[in-house]
C-alpha cells in the first residue's frame, strides 16, 4: 500500500496569509496526486489534479506543485471561505489513498 | 450533466446485512471506475475499492477486504457496495466517486453520499 502523510494536522492563519499543506507519498508516485476540499456536512470538491493542475472553476489563489514523493497545496491568500479540511490523494494505478486531512481554519 | 446518485440513509442493526446503491447517469456507465470511499464521523477519508463497470473487476483496499463487497449492474448503471454481517464500526458516510483522467485532464464526480447508522 501507498501511505501519504500530511503535514500539519491543522493549522490556523489570518485572512490574507499565505498557507501551505505538505503531503509526503510511501512510494514515487509521479504526478498521480490529487487535492480536496471538503467543507462541513460537504461532499469532497477535487482542486487540483495531476499534483499541479487546477480544476476548473477553482479560484487561482489555489495552486499545486511537486512529484515524486513530495507535495504541496498552497493557498495565496486565504479567504474566508477557505475554512476547510484538505485532502491529498494518490490515485496511481487506479487505487486510491488519501492524507490524514488537513483542517484550516481562521 | 453527469450525476453519480446514492440510495438513502439506512440504520440497521449489528449483524444485519445491508446493500447501498450508486447509480450514474449523464454518461457511458462502463466509462468510470466507481470508487467507494468511507467517512467515519469525524474522520478522514478512506478509500475502500473500486470496480470497473465495464468487466466487474474489483480491487479492494486491504483494510475492507473480506468485509465489503463491490458490485455493479451495467445494464441499470448501478454500482453497489454491501456487507454481509454489520458491526457498529461500520457506521460512517459512504461515497461512490470516480476520477475520470483523459487527456491531461481529470474531473472527479461523487455521490452524495449514504449515512449508515448501525445501532442495537
Amino acid at each position: 500500500d501507498i501511505q501519504m502523510t500530511q503535514s500539519p494536522s491543522s493549522l490556523s492563519a489570518s485572512v490574507g496569509d499565505r498557507v501551505t499543506i505538505t503531503c509526503r507519498a510511501s512510494q514515487d508516485i509521479s504526478n498521480y496526486l490529487a487535492w480536496y476540499q471538503q467543507k462541513p456536512g460537504k461532499v469532497p470538491n477535487l482542486l487540483i489534479y495531476a499534483a499541479s493542475s487546477l480544476q476548473s472553476g477553482v479560484p487561482s489563489r489555489f495552486s499545486g506543485s511537486g512529484s515524486g514523493t513530495d507535495f504541496t497545496l498552497t493557498i495565496g491568500s486565504l479567504q474566508p471561505e477557505d475554512v476547510a479540511i484538505y485532502y491529498c490523494q494518490n490515485y496511481k494505478s487506479a487505487l486510491w489513498t488519501f492524507g490524514q486531512g488537513t483542517k484550516v481554519e481562521i | 450533466e453527469v450525476q453519480l446518485v446514492q440510495s438513502g440513509a439506512e440504520v440497521k442493526k449489528p449483524g444485519e446485512s445491508l446493500t447501498i446503491s450508486c447509480n450514474g447517469s449523464g454518461y457511458k456507465f462502463a466509462t468510470y471506475w466507481i470508487n467507494w470511499v468511507r467517512q467515519m464521523p469525524g474522520k478522514g477519508l478512506e478509500w475502500m475499492g473500486r470496480i470497473d463497470p465495464d468487466d466487474s473487476s474489483v480491487k479492494y483496499s486491504p483494510s475492507f477486504q473480506g468485509h465489503v463487497t463491490i458490485s455493479a449492474d451495467k445494464s441499470i448503471s448501478t454500482a453497489y457496495l454491501q456487507w454481509g454481517s454489520l458491526r457498529a464500526s461500520d457506521t460512517a458516510m459512504y461515497y461512490c466517486a470516480s476520477l475520470y483522467c483523459t487527456n491531461g485532464v481529470c474531473v472527479a464526480y461523487w455521490g452524495q453520499g449514504t449515512l449508515v447508522t448501525v445501532s442495537s
